[in-house]
C-alpha cells in the first residue's frame, strides 16, 4: 500500500465554478478525514466517515462543501460556486477505528481561487 | 475546544533543546503529535494515549499530563532536519471514537 493519495496536487478554478477532489485512503482503513488548512493554521476538521456512513460534518462548513464515500473506499469533496475564501490546502488523512487512532495523511490538494 | 499551543515559534541553534507544550479545556484520550514543512502533508510523530505514558522516538520525546490535560514534545540536540511547523492534534472523551481537533501550530527554525 502507497499510503493516502489525493488528485489533483493543485487546482486552479475560477470563482463561481465547482471543483472536484478525490482521495484514496489505506485499504484497510476505515475512517476517513477531510481537512482545510490555510497559510500559517493548523489543519481544520471539516468531515469524516466511517466506511461509507458520513459521521459528523463541522458547522463551519457551507451548503456548497459536499462529502461522498460511496463504496466505504475512496472519497470526493465538492465544492460549489467557488469562492476566493475557499482557496487552501484541504487534506485527507485515514486510520482505523480500532486501535489508538493513527492517522495518515495525503500530501494535500492545494486549490487556487481566482 | 482547539488545543493551545505554545511558544508560538521558536528559533534554536543546532544542537539546542527545545520543549513544546500543548493544552486542552477538555478531558483527553489521545495527543497526537505532527511535523509539517513547508508545502507538504503533516508526518506523523508520536501519540500518547491516557495513563500519562512517555513516548520516544530518537532525539523527540513527549508526555502526556493527563490532569492537566496538557502534553509536551521535546526535542533534544536539534538537527537542522528540525525545522518545521509542529502541531498537536487531541481526541476528547473517554475513547478513540472522535475526530482529531489540531492547535494552531508552533513554527521551530534550526539554525546552524
Amino acid at each position: 500500500d502507497t499510503g493516502v493519495s489525493q488528485n489533483p496536487r493543485h487546482k486552479i478554478t475560477k470563482r463561481g465554478q465547482n471543483v472536484t477532489f478525490r482521495c484514496d485512503p489505506i485499504s484497510e482503513h476505515n475512517r476517513l478525514y477531510w481537512y482545510r488548512q490555510t497559510l500559517g493554521q493548523g489543519p481544520e476538521f471539516l468531515t469524516y466517515f466511517q466506511n461509507e456512513a458520513q459521521l459528523e460534518k463541522s458547522r463551519l462548513l457551507s451548503d456548497r462543501f459536499s462529502a461522498e464515500r460511496p463504496k466505504g473506499s475512496f472519497s470526493t469533496l465538492e465544492i460549489q460556486r467557488t469562492e476566493q475564501g475557499d482557496s487552501a490546502m484541504y487534506l485527507c488523512a485515514s486510520s482505523l477505528y480500532e486501535g489508538v487512532g493513527l492517522y495518515t495523511f495525503g500530501s494535500g490538494t492545494r486549490l487556487t481561487v481566482v | 475546544q482547539q488545543p493551545v499551543q505554545s511558544p508560538q515559534a521558536v528559533i534554536l541553534r543546532e544542537g539546542e533543546d527545545a520543549v513544546i507544550n500543548c493544552s486542552s479545556s477538555k478531558a483527553l484520550y489521545s495527543v497526537h503529535w505532527y511535523r509539517q514543512k513547508h508545502g507538504e502533508a503533516p508526518v506523523f510523530l508520536m501519540i500518547l494515549l491516557k495513563g500519562g505514558e512517555q513516548m520516544r522516538h530518537e532525539k523527540i520525546s513527549a508526555s502526556f499530563n493527563e490532569k492537566k490535560q496538557q502534553s509536551s514534545l521535546y526535542l533534544t540536540a536539534s538537527q537542522l532536519s528540525y525545522s518545521g511547523t509542529y502541531f498537536c492534534g487531541t481526541i476528547h472523551g473517554s475513547s478513540n471514537t472522535g475526530k482529531l481537533i489540531f492547535g494552531q501550530g508552533t513554527t521551530l527554525q534550526v539554525k546552524p
